[in-house]
């Protein structure tokens, strides 16, 4: 069983659609996040919940975002797509929020966002 | 060297060689690290960790060096096997209630059998 999984894996779009992107992730952890992973392969976190509540918001624009309807759950929509915003994303979740060991971050595989 | 189109430092190794990747780190308030390691078309993948009272951690194959002073970290790899070959990323956590993980640039890792 796939214990962090994203769809779609691969998404290409035009400038200006809004599309979304899921996350569930089923290992009973209480944080998710959202990466954001560019052509350079710098990764960098955009959002991360915590048992349902926003804990970090990390200067990403207004078009982005994020929802967690549950713990087990992180959907990222994005509105008005820009060139610029592609990219691969990723979902994460760790056990916890903070704390040694809680850093261990679970990785999706990657959703690669193509803007054309 | 840097990987052209990339721009990620890289590492060529022969297998079976050892391996040291370096990781220069921001945060002089950060207490805990990690190294995670991204295959092709995969997400990063947990290697090993370690907190900031210590100076060395070994894993299986793996060790990390952390030199606070001058803020620097490394992953040594022992025996290198084209399985190795990734992206492999440092990652620091900020001391406090700052519960932000934040990574490296990434260093590419070629293992040549």
């Amino acid at each position: 069983d796939t214990a962090v999984s994203q769809t779609p894996k691969y998404l290409v779009t035009q400038m200006g659609n809004d599309k979304s992107i899921k996350c569930e992730q089923n290992l009973g952890h209480d944080t998710m996040y959202w990466y954001k992973q560019d052509s350079k392969k710098f990764l960098k976190i955009m959002f991360s919940y915590n048992n349902k509540e926003l804990i970090i918001n990390e200067t990403v624009p207004n078009r982005f975002s994020p929802k967690s309807p549950d713990k087990a759950h992180l959907n990222l929509h994005i509105n008005s797509l820009e060139l610029g915003d592609s990219a691969v994303y990723f979902c994460a979740s760790s056990l916890r929020l903070g704390g040694f060991g809680a850093g261990e971050l679970f990785f999706g595989e990657g959703s690669r966002l193509t803007v054309l | 060297g840097e990987s052209v189109g990339l721009h990620l430092p890289t590492l060529s190794v022969q297998e079976g060689d050892n391996s040291i990747i370096n990781c220069a780190y921001s945060n002089s308030a950060s207490d805990y690290f990690i190294w995670y390691k991204q295959e092709s078309g995969k997400g990063p993948q947990f290697i090993i960790d370690i907190r900031s009272n210590m100076d060395k951690r070994q894993g299986q194959r793996v060790t990390v060096l952390l030199n606070k002073t001058v803020k620097h970290l490394s992953l040594q790899i022992a025996a290198t096997q084209p399985g190795d070959s990734a992206v492999y990323f440092c990652a620091e956590k900020p001391g406090g209630s700052n519960y932000k993980l934040t990574f490296g640039k990434g260093t590419l890792l070629t293992v040549n059998p």
